[in-house]
């Protein structure tokens, strides 16, 4: 069984700060990361995944993310936000059993990011 | 071109009625899903058909019933409508890789009301 913890419900700031998203996971199996975001009355967009070699993984809209194995860890990161990632950002999780990927994706609770002027 | 469909968009309806759901998807994709989102915004997945054949089955109600008349479509029915079933009903989809995982695709999602 996998679990996802997104630590902020809501994140408020100002254009062109940095801000920083944080989720940590727990499994007893390996797993995939991914960060969807989802604007207002639409559907979930796949923002970046990690599936394996650098822990660094860079998506769309400028936005990065760093996989911590030990802290159990996948942050997403952008240097500059703009109003137009005001938007709900969920982090979530694969499980992946040798030779078979049954896909199922464990959701966060959601962080809404606000971009302020 | 849309990739992943959902009909409707809103649906809403009384409280024990029977009503279904529509997703298709032309991208070739041999997996689809159902995840359910409540009015606090938590996603969960429902079920998930691979070829037709039901691989992933939460622990969801009876009155839910997902039905894959072939790879492009899975269609949801859910039989005498609660007032708990009031969310947001997103289907995805994705081509069920070997030892890789393969990207899911959302649909744009269906707003249920239960009244």
């Amino acid at each position: 069984a996998q679990s996802v913890t997104q630590l902020d419900s809501q994140v408020p700031v100002f254009e062109e700060a940095p801000v920083e998203l944080r989720c940590n996971y727990s499994s007893s199996v390996s797993v995939y990361l991914f960060w969807y975001v989802q604007y207002p009355n639409q559907g979930l967009q796949l923002l970046l995944k990690y599936l394996s070699g650098s822990t660094l993984v860079k998506g769309i809209n400028g936005f990065e993310a760093e996989f911590n194995k030990s802290q159990t860890s996948f942050h997403l990161r952008k240097p500059s936000v703009h109003i137009s990632d005001t938007a709900e950002y969920f982090c979530a999780v694969s499980d992946f059993l040798y030779g078979t990927s049954y896909g199922k994706l464990t959701f966060g609770q959601g962080t809404i990011l606000t971009v302020h002027p | 071109d849309t990739a992943v469909s959902q009909t409707p968009k809103y649906l809403v309806t009384q409280m024990g009625n029977d009503k279904s759901i529509k997703c298709e998807q032309n991208l070739g994709h041999d997996t689809m899903y159902w995840y359910k989102q409540d009015s606090k915004k938590f996603l969960k997945i429902m079920f998930s058909y691979n070829n037709k054949e039901l691989i992933i089955n939460e622990t969801v109600p009876n009155r839910f019933s997902p039905k894959s008349p072939d790879k492009a479509h899975l269609n949801l029915h859910i039989n005498s409508l609660e007032l708990g079933d009031s969310a947001v009903y997103f289907c995805a989809s994705s081509q069920k890789g070997g030892d890789s995982y393969n990207e899911q695709f959302f649909g744009p999602g269906t707003r249920l009301t239960v009244l």
